[in-house]
């Protein structure tokens, strides 16, 4: 079946650039997406990219998908200490319908001062 | 900005009890989901819901579980009959066009 696999942690110094990885399965993946999720909350969706991209731009936020190798990136500029969060990558096939999404374990971005 | 709202928040359960969680989707929005976390472990997709009815479901979907939209806000998915491993954080997402979901806050479900 498909499968989405993370780093599970990522340590970066407040101000650095974050570069969370991600890497899929399902060549058939038409949406991916970076969900966010703080303590406590729920999955907020920070940005997707549709299969036929390669990249996408939305201010501190720059996702690179390269198809050939099924792998993901979410890259945030000038990381500030609300970025820290557990980062969770989703891909969704082309099964058709109300498709349910595939996450992988998330990364937990830690910020050091 | 509308959001999908989870009731309750946390809700505590003897083994073998039936539980009910509830979701209120986003007003415009056509398609339901229902995931659950373990702690530790990945999001895991249970079951969708478009047009009054089940569109997919998972392996982890089996009989104990139903799912319901009883009226024009509210879907709610039942556990019959709750097991210690049903323990996990149950989110509820919705989506307009099946391609973006959005998603609530969770409802965390703890079975003694």
């Amino acid at each position: 079946g498909e499968d989405v696999e993370q780093s599970l942690f990522l340590s970066v110094r407040e101000g650095d650039s974050s570069v969370i990885n991600c890497t899929y399965t399902d060549s058939s993946s038409t949406y991916l997406y970076w969900y966010k999720q703080e303590p406590g909350a729920g999955l907020q969706l920070l940005t997707y990219i549709f299969s036929n991209m390669d990249m996408k731009q939305d201010q501190r936020l720059t996702v690179l998908l390269n198809k050939k190798d099924k792998h993901l990136s979410l890259r945030i500029a000038d990381t500030q200490t609300g970025d820290s969060a557990i980062y969770f990558c989703a891909e969704r096939g082309r099964g058709g319908g109300a498709d349910g999404l595939t996450f992988g374990k998330g990364t937990h971005l830690i910020i050091q001062p | 900005e509308p959001e999908v709202t989870q009731t309750p928040s946390h809700q505590v359960t003897q083994m073998g009890q039936e539980v009910i969680l509830r979701c209120v989707p986003i007003s415009n929005h056509l398609y339901f989901y229902w995931y659950r976390q373990i702690l530790g472990q990945k999001v895991e997709f249970l079951v969708s819901f478009y047009n009054n009815e089940i569109s997919e479901k998972s392996e982890i979907f089996d009989d104990q579980f139903s799912v319901e939209r009883p009226d024009g806000s509210n879907f709610t998915l039942k556990i019959r009959s709750t097991k210690l491993e049903d323990s996990a954080m149950y989110f509820c997402a919705s989506s307009a066009s099946a391609s973006i979901q959005y998603f609530g806050a969770g409802t965390r479900l703890s079975v003694l």
